[in-house]
């Protein structure tokens, strides 16, 4: 299995703008988590899904960030408008059932200038 | 308080050591415990995941969580430069869906 894939590595935006990040998890994993991770703040986790469906978003910081996962092997990540205080690596995990093993993608390391 | 303490480091050892990680946490009804391994710029790697208390050992690597004492240990026994690296602990509840991970230990192993 190629593991999780991320897209893109890198982004780099101006503020204001719309940004697009994606995740094709493992196949056959039913759980998929979307995280942050800054020097400051660590690992926070923003999002997860269960069967395509969004379970928790409490960690999602603000309207301006959305995520959808219209089928079991795609997952998007969107910040309209972004900001600079956005600029972090954005990691797309994957697991089967709870208290599963996480795998964890490359990240796509986003800077709003 | 934050639901799991680690001490950030920079940790520094000559290659050959043994390295102990370290993480403490606050809520008791945790009961998955994992490592993650973290190279410059990559994603997080599993290194060792258990269940409830004891050791786990794979390799030069052993995995000890004490419940009664909410502390949980990595250690690495001949520790080798390739070994540098950031080492995360991430501990769940049963149901395994929220996990809660420390800020990570820094390594550095010395050739």
């Amino acid at each position: 299995d190629a593991g999780v894939i991320q897209s893109p590595r890198h982004e780099v935006t101006e503020m204001g703008q719309e940004v697009t990040l994606r995740c094709k998890p493992i196949s056959g994993h039913d759980y998929l988590f979307w995280y942050r991770q800054t020097m400051m703040r660590g690992l926070e986790l923003l999002i997860y899904f269960n069967n395509n469906v969004p379970i928790d978003d409490s960690g999602m910081p603000e309207d301006r960030f959305s995520a959808k996962m219209p089928n079991a092997s795609f997952s998007t990540l969107k910040i309209q408008p972004s900001e600079p205080r956005d600029s972090a690596v954005y990691f797309c995990a994957s697991s089967w059932g709870t208290g599963g093993k996480w795998f964890f993608g490359q990240g796509t390391r986003l800077t709003v200038v | 308080q934050k639901e799991v303490e680690q001490d950030p480091g920079p940790l520094s050892v000559p290659e050959g050591a043994i390295v102990s990680l370290n993480c403490t946490y606050s809520n008791s009804a945790f009961q998955y415990f994992m490592w993650y391994r973290q190279y410059s710029r990559k994603g997080p790697e599993l290194l060792m995941y258990t269940y409830s208390s004891g050791n786990k050992e794979d390799g030069r690597f052993t995995a000890q969580v004490d419940k009664s004492s909410k502390y949980i240990s990595l250690f690495i026994r001949d520790s080798q430069p390739s070994d540098s690296a950031t080492y995360l602990c991430a501990m769940s509840f049963d149901t395994g869906n929220q996990f809660y991970f420390g800020t990570g230990t820094s390594l550095t192993v010395i050739p």
